[in-house]
């Protein structure tokens, strides 16, 4: 198994440009989770999905747009890139409605925005 | 509000010393779940343990222990006999009846031989 997956591992956008990160597993995780890892901060949740169809903001979800039409993606989309989306990305999956199950991280995305 | 707070944003260490990192957390639920992971210096997030409100017996795996104290809402990860490899940052996380993880800062750990 490969886990969970991210495309790409890095990349540089200018402001005002769009992008998509493609996040993949192959657990039949239903839930699935899109962060953002900041300096001194920590990760905070952007969007999450508790399943194919359904997508939910988190903490920070302005500036992001999500899409879940297959249980084993989701994507991330930044539609008019700014610097202050210069983070690394991490997707996530768990187990469906269990919150004993621990949440299983891709390898992260970084992007940045100049 | 749900709140995960590790007040140490850096520790250094030598090698073979015992070393505690700490975690404070808030909730208002009555079942919820903390968690510790690892991110190395290679960027990925490990995961090294969760324990859930109602077992507050101590854990220990190898060198590491960890000690839940509902009295006082911690959650503490101890390396015994710490390794140039524990180096790292590590993140206390909690988890709430929505299923959502809360993070805390996280704690650098360097290890120095």
């Amino acid at each position: 198994n490969a886990g969970v997956t991210q495309t790409p591992k890095f990349r540089v956008l200018k402001t005002g440009q769009s992008m998509t990160l493609l996040c993949a597993q192959d657990m039949n995780h239903e839930y699935m989770y899109w962060y953002r890892q900041d300096p001194g901060m920590g990760l905070r949740l952007i969007h999450y999905s508790v399943g194919e169809g359904t997508t939910a903001k988190g903490e920070v979800p302005d500036g992001y747009n999500v899409s879940r039409l297959k249980k084993q993606n989701f994507l991330l989309g930044l539609e008019s890139a700014a610097p202050s989306q210069t983070s690394v990305y991490f997707c996530a999956s768990s187990y469906p409605g269990q919150s004993s199950y621990e949440q299983y991280f891709g390898p992260g995305t970084r992007l940045t925005v100049t | 509000a749900q709140k995960v707070t590790q007040a140490q944003t850096e520790i250094s260490v030598v090698e073979k010393e015992d070393v505690t990192l700490d975690c404070v957390y808030e909730t208002r639920d009555t079942t919820y779940y903390l968690f510790w992971y690892k991110q190395p210096p290679s960027g990925e997030l490990v995961f090294l343990i969760r324990r859930n409100s109602f077992d507050e017996q101590n854990e220990i795996s190898g060198r590491y222990s960890w000690n839940f104290q509902k009295s006082t809402s911690s959650f503490n990860f101890t390396i015994t006999a710490s390794q140039v490899v524990d180096s790292a940052v590590y993140f206390c996380a909690l988890r709430d009846a929505t299923n959502k993880l809360i993070f805390g800062t996280g704690t650098l750990l360097a290890v120095q031989p």
